[in-house]
């Protein structure tokens, strides 16, 4: 079945520091692909999203790249700050018409002053 | 614009019990999906409603059940709660006129079976 990997955490980072976090996906066909961050507390939230191959996600910074060479969706930020302290899941919706989403483990990133 | 909103936000139950869980979605969804998120993992999917009919269900014994209403709002039911039920439960919405492509979701309802 479909499924989502992603790095084991915690990922900890200096302020301005950049930030990967890795992600690979299992998936009959070409799933749309998300990263989510969840702040303590809270829900999960909609970071960025690609829908098909070579699509780019950005938002707030972040990046993600959609690859199906590599069945890969690597969340990228070229200078963290505090605030960006979070848990981080990546996701993969399927392309029948209820899609069901998949997510991975979560990543938690802890970025210091 | 309200988004998602579940109740209760924390609950303790003793074994056995039975909980409900509600959700009143974003406006504008018509479809709610359940997730179980154990401390520590990511959600997993319960079931997904529309039309006040269950169209999918993940992996959850026949103890998980739920309701769509007509105004969208869902309830998860959870009987014979065992202590591994503990977990954040969460409610997340969609528009499947809007090819459902995106979940919203809210802040959750903690459940801990003792």
């Amino acid at each position: 079945g479909d499924s989502v990997t992603q790095m084991e955490g915690p990922v900890t980072l200096s302020e301005e520091a950049f930030l990967t976090i890795n992600c690979t996906y299992t998936a009959t066909g070409y799933p749309s692909l998300f990263w989510y961050v969840q702040y303590p507390g809270e829900g999960l939230q909609l970071l960025l999203k690609a829908t098909k191959a070579d699509d780019k996600g950005s938002n707030k910074g972040f990046e993600a790249t959609y690859r199906k060479e590599t069945t890969s969706f690597h969340l990228e930020k070229g200078s963290v700050q505090v605030s960006d302290s979070a848990v981080y899941f990546c996701a993969s919706r399927t392309t029948d018409s209820w899609g069901k989403f998949q997510f991975g483990a979560g990543t938690q990133v802890v970025v210091t002053p | 614009d309200a988004g998602v909103t579940q109740s209760p936000t924390h609950l303790i139950k003793t074994r056995g019990q039975q909980v409900t869980l509600r959700c009143s979605p974003k406006s504008g969804h018509d479809t709610v999906s359940w997730y179980q998120q154990a401390l520590g993992q990511g959600p997993q999917f319960i079931f997904q409603y529309y039309e006040e009919e269950e169209r999918q269900r993940g992996n959850f014994p026949d103890r998980f059940s739920g309701h769509q209403f007509p105004n969208y709002s869902s309830e998860l039911n959870v009987n014979a709660l065992l202590l591994g039920d503990s977990a954040l439960y969460l409610c997340a919405s969609s528009s499947r006129t809007s090819g459902a492509n995106v979940l919203t979701f809210g802040a959750g309802s903690r459940l801990t079976v003792l």
